[in-house]
This record gives C-alpha cells, sequence and structure tokens, in this order.
C-alpha cells in the first residue's frame, strides 16, 4: 500500500536555488495539499488543490508554486530557495468533503544554506 | 490568537497514569475535530475522530464541547509506547482545509 509518496526525503539546497518537492497519491483523492511544520509553529498549509486543474492559496504560500495536471500528482516548487524555507515539509492527501481522513506522507527534510 | 491551541507540555507521566490534554479553538463554525499523533520524525497519523457526543477508542477518549469550543483527549493506563506528540485539529469547511495546534508532547516514563 503506497499511499503518498514524497521525495525526496532529504535536501540540502543553497540559497536561491530551486527545486521541486514530488508528491504522489494512489488512492483517487481528490483533496491534495502541502504543509511545513516548523518548531512552534505546527503544521501550516501552503497550497492546496481540491481537484485535477485546481490550486489555491494556503496560508503561507510566498515563495512556492503548485500544479496539479494529474489527480495522482501535486508538486511543490520552490522558486528561489530562502534559509527561511528550512523546514519539514509534508504532502496529504484526502477525499472531498467533511471529515475525511487526511493521510501524509513521510515527509521531506529541507535545509536552505 | 491562534485558532488552535494546545499546552505544549511536555508532559511527562509514569506507565500506567491516566493523562488528559486539551485544546480550544477560535473558529465556531468549525464543522470537524480529530486528534493526530506523530512520532519523532514520522509524519501525522489519525488517532480518532472527536464527535460531539464523545467517543472512546480502547483507552483513548475523546470529547467535544461546542459552546465552549473545546476539545480533549483522555489517555487511559499509558503505555511506553504512547510517548508522541498529539496534535489536535480542526476543519470547517468543504475544501477539508484543517488547522493544526502545535502539538502537546507526551513522555511516559517506565
Amino acid at each position: 500500500n503506497a499511499g503518498v509518496t514524497q521525495t525526496p526525503k532529504f535536501q540540502v539546497l543553497k540559497t536561491g536555488q530551486s527545486m521541486t518537492l514530488q508528491c504522489a497519491q494512489d488512492m483517487n483523492h481528490e483533496y491534495m495539499s502541502w504543509y511545513r511544520q516548523d518548531p512552534g509553529m505546527g503544521l501550516r498549509l501552503i497550497h492546496y488543490s481540491v481537484g485535477a486543474g485546481i490550486t489555491d492559496q494556503g496560508e503561507v504560500p510566498n515563495g512556492y508554486n503548485v500544479s496539479r495536471s494529474t489527480t495522482e500528482d501535486f508538486p511543490l516548487r520552490l522558486l528561489s530557495a530562502a534559509p527561511s524555507q528550512t523546514s519539514v515539509y509534508f504532502c496529504a492527501s484526502s477525499r472531498a468533503g467533511y471529515g475525511n481522513t487526511i493521510y501524509f506522507g513521510e515527509g521531506s527534510w529541507l535545509t536552505v544554506v | 490568537r491562534k485558532e488552535v491551541e494546545q499546552d505544549p507540555g511536555p508532559f511527562n507521566v509514569p506507565e500506567g497514569a491516566t493523562v488528559a490534554f486539551n485544546c480550544t479553538y477560535s473558529n465556531s463554525a468549525s464543522q470537524s475535530f480529530f486528534w493526530y499523533r506523530q512520532d519523532c520524525r514520522k509524519e501525522p497519523k489519525l488517532l480518532m475522530s472527536v464527535y460531539s457526543s464523545g467517543n472512546e477508542d480502547g483507552r483513548f477518549t475523546a470529547q467535544l464541547n461546542r459552546a465552549s469550543q473545546y476539545i480533549s483527549l483522555l489517555i487511559r493506563d499509558s503505555k511506553l509506547s504512547d510517548s508522541a506528540t498529539y496534535l489536535c485539529v480542526v476543519s470547517g469547511g468543504a475544501t477539508n482545509k484543517l488547522i493544526f495546534g502545535t502539538g502537546t508532547l507526551l513522555a511516559v516514563q517506565p
């Protein structure tokens, strides 16, 4: 059971570099999202998508882009990495609607130096 | 004020103890409530949903008080394996956007 798969698990970037965090789910979930988790801040929503071709901003979208060309994939792009983007990133998916369980990927640890 | 607030802990308790976590939320329109568990350097996983009538799953009991906008989690007969961070989570829209508390760290001691 693959569930939600994120890659890479660990990455070190230099300031100004760009990169893409990949996320794929095999549960045919409509809803996908990206969170970042920082000490003392909890998980904060970056971007989300309610279906293929539809994306929207969350709480902390600046510096990140997303696209949803298929139901399965929801990549997160860092356009020009900054040290403030050092964090743990989690991709998540669920069925649309109230109260559905959200499933998380294993996380991507990103350090920007 | 944060939308979801939790006592960060840590809660250090002996095995077998009963421990309770509390959580408050600010959006009265919130519809769904959950407790997630997160182990160190792992992803959050659903522990249990929280229903208005209260619900129990083995040693775990969750309560919701909509009037006070308050959620609780009670763990009875704590085990070493219960050591983790417990996240209070609230959602209020059809897009299932979740708002997470910062989590409460539980350390069960032998």
